[in-house]
């Protein structure tokens, strides 16, 4: 199975800082990479997929970059509502997730 | 509106069985393959199995660690999957998602776009 590693494991930022999480995948997945939000207590949302396309609704400060091994989410400027931890998966072969980036308030 | 509802979750002993039903509203359930992932206390989203369309024969997968004690199926008449789960040991123990996948499910899973809430299944003597 395709292994992704997410880091940080944790980030600390403050509201307005600009914050980019990294998802490095052990094969190859082209563009087969989403992203997603999940807060305390809810299911996870889809964010971006694939790799670059923001999900309709999903707020433009969201993007995200990259294709192959390594791909990117990038939060322009953070929001109250964005603390939360942040997953990938890729989906190019049996879908796998990364282990997770919990995103806290500094 | 897509809807996923998982319902079935509770406290069960060791060794013992539960059934999980995903009841869905809102999209056309015999287009889509439906994934069922789960995530224990304080950790990350692992994948249980999944379910292709009946188009594709209504197949199967199943993680490492729950093949041959969990099975999946699919009511298309009703909208409704199913998670049963057999032999369950306390690693067992966690919340368990229903998932749409935007496709088939073959040959895999394409990206999980909907999201039941979730239902907690403790494992515990």
């Amino acid at each position: 199975d395709i292994q992704l590693t997410q880091s940080p494991s944790f980030l600390s930022a403050s509201v307005g800082d600009r914050v980019t999480i990294t998802c490095r995948a052990s094969q190859g997945v082209s563009s087969y990479l989403a992203w997603y939000q999940q807060k305390p207590g809810k299911a996870p949302e889809l964010l971006i997929f694939p790799a670059s396309t923001l999900r309709s609704g999903v707020p433009s400060r969201f993007s995200g970059s990259g294709s192959g091994t390594d791909f990117t989410l990038t939060i322009s400027s953070l929001q109250p509502e964005d603390f939360a931890t942040y997953y990938c998966l890729q989906f190019n072969s049996p879908v796998t997730f990364g282990q997770g980036t919990k995103l806290e308030i500094k | 509106e897509v809807q996923l509802v998982e319902s079935g979750g509770g406290l069960v002993q060791p060794g013992r069985s539960l059934r999980l039903s995903c009841t869905t509203s809102g999209f056309n359930f015999g287009d889509h393959g439906m994934t069922w992932v789960r995530q224990a206390p304080g950790k990350g989203l692992e994948l249980v199995g999944f379910i292709r369309t009946t188009h594709y024969g209504g197949a199967a997968e199943y993680a490492a660690s729950v093949k041959d004690r969990f099975t999946i199926s699919r009511e298309d008449s009703k909208s409704i999957a199913y998670l049963q789960m057999n032999s369950l040991k306390t690693e067992d123990s966690a919340v368990y998602y229903c998932t749409r996948d935007r496709g088939s499910g073959w040959p895999h899973p394409q990206v999980l776009d909907y999201w039941g809430q979730g239902t907690l299944v403790t494992v515990s003597s």
